[in-house]
């Protein structure tokens, strides 16, 4: 049973761009989460996806940034207009709906914004 | 809304010592409680959780923690530690109210294990 897949791996964009990240969660599993790591911190919720809809978006930004977990294929997080400050690992996580309080991470894409 | 203290943001120890790792966290509600590890450059692996029951868990390699509800902790600790436990530790917790199961983190404890 393959883990969480992300890409890509590592992302380097200019300022003004756009980046988009990828994660096909585990098979079986309907949720998706994504996290932010800026260097030095921890993990940041950004954002939690089912299929087809937003369940909790508190954590992201209001501006610039979107997401979305198609009926068919990956989870896509988007970023707009990349600035320096959106530098960071981002990091998708998903669960099964039996056991929702227990998520498993991708290795994590790295986006490096000149 | 919760929040997750992890006391000690760098933890140097000599093989085969012991070592604890400290987690407080902050919570209106009951929680579920995880420590991560990380190693470099590479994602999150679930290390151990607390969900009910037993407030002693423990994971296939070696660590456990202890759920103290009245001290609002979650330590993580190993007797005897390895070259290989040198990573990044990171505690978090969820609410057990469904809605949301977003994990909060704490910054993060880095064990550097030295031979």
């Amino acid at each position: 049973n393959a883990g969480v897949m992300q890409n890509p791996r590592h992302l380097v964009r200019r300022r003004g761009q756009e980046a988009r990240l990828r994660c096909s969660p585990m098979k079986g599993h309907s949720h998706v989460y994504w996290y932010r790591q800026l260097p030095e911190e921890g993990l940041k919720f950004m954002v939690y996806l089912q299929k087809e809809n937003i369940i909790d978006e508190s954590g992201m930004p209001k501006e610039r940034f979107s997401a979305e977990f198609p009926k068919e294929g990956p989870s896509i997080l988007r970023i707009q207009q990349v600035v320096r400050g959106d530098s960071a690992a981002y990091f998708c996580a998903s669960s099964p709906l039996e056991a929702l309080e227990t998520q498993y991470f991708g290795p994590g894409t790295r986006l490096l914004v000149l | 809304a919760q929040s997750v203290t992890q006391l000690d943001s760098q933890v140097p120890v000599f093989e085969e010592a012991p070592v604890e790792l400290r987690c407080n966290y902050s919570s209106s509600v009951s929680v579920y409680l995880f420590w991560y590890v990380q190693y470099p450059n590479q994602g999150l692996q679930l290390l151990l959780k607390y969900l009910s029951g037993s407030t002693l868990v423990e994971s296939i390699n070696g660590f456990e923690a202890e759920f103290n509800k009245s001290q609002t902790s979650f330590h993580l600790r190993k007797p005897s530690v390895h070259i290989s436990d040198t990573a990044e530790y990171f505690c978090a917790v969820s609410s057990t109210q469904g809605g949301s199961e977003k994990l909060v983190f704490g910054k993060g404890t880095k064990l550097t294990v030295n031979p």
